[in-house]
């Protein structure tokens, strides 16, 4: 079963637009993370979340953690080619602490010039 | 600092043969694991472990054992292959959680078992 849904599960897109990915769940996370990864490589982390609600920033991504703690989106303004890449939510469940995670399914972004 | 490590890269086995994949860090972190990387279901917990002499099963833990006899090193061992075992293996390693602290990730070995 998989406990996080990503949407969409592809996007291709010209560079300068605007995206949002979204990671779904029924289930109650204590925290939630991103990732992105390249073609060949481990995923590289780019932000946890833990409060219901919390927004964060990073340059031109903007992550937001429901307030239920049950989803999050990735907001990607004026996307570039270096956005190229598979993104991953990873959340920790409730019931089982920080130690166990589980991973969406992902979703690839091409960005074109 | 090396970061993680893993060997080998690239690895073909044969029904029921067996190998040990080797992960090992120069980070000092208490906490690793090994997932398992396949086309449309992103990265499965295979195994983790909190510190020296403890491990946990993960969300697919059938088929693999492991150790942590030294903070550094995790091997995962495939008792005896199968093709379903044939994905990217990767293994991360944190300070004390998955959850909260950074994960970071090793370079991933993808092994094909006919």
């Amino acid at each position: 079963t998989q406990l996080l849904e990503q949407s969409p599960q592809f996007l291709s897109i010209q560079e300068g637009e605007n995206l949002t990915v979204y990671c779904n769940s029924s289930s109650v996370f204590s925290s939630l993370q991103w990732y992105r990864q390249e073609p060949g490589e481990g995923p590289v982390l780019l932000v946890t979340v833990v409060t219901g609600g919390e927004v964060k920033k990073l340059k031109r991504l903007t992550f937001q953690f429901g307030d239920a703690r049950k989803d999050s989106s990735l907001h990607i303004t004026a996307a570039q080619p270096g956005d190229t890449g598979l993104y991953l939510c990873a959340g920790a469940p409730q019931n089982t602490g920080f130690q166990k995670l589980v991973f969406g399914t992902g979703t690839r972004l091409l960005v074109s010039p | 600092n090396a970061g993680v490590t893993q060997t080998p890269k690239f690895q073909v086995l044969k029904t029921g043969q067996s190998m040990t994949l080797q992960c090992a860090q120069d980070m000092n972190h208490e906490y690793m694991s090994w997932y398992r990387q396949d086309p449309g279901m992103g990265l499965r917990l295979i195994h983790y472990s909190v510190g020296a002499g403890i491990t946990d099963q993960g969300e697919v833990p059938n088929g693999y054992n492991v150790s942590r006899s030294t903070t550094e090193d995790f091997p995962l061992r495939l008792l005896s292959a199968a093709p379903s075992q044939t994905s990217v293996y990767f293994c991360a390693s944190s300070t004390e959680t998955a959850g909260t602290d950074t994960q970071y990730f090793g370079p991933g070995t993808r092994l094909t078992v006919l």
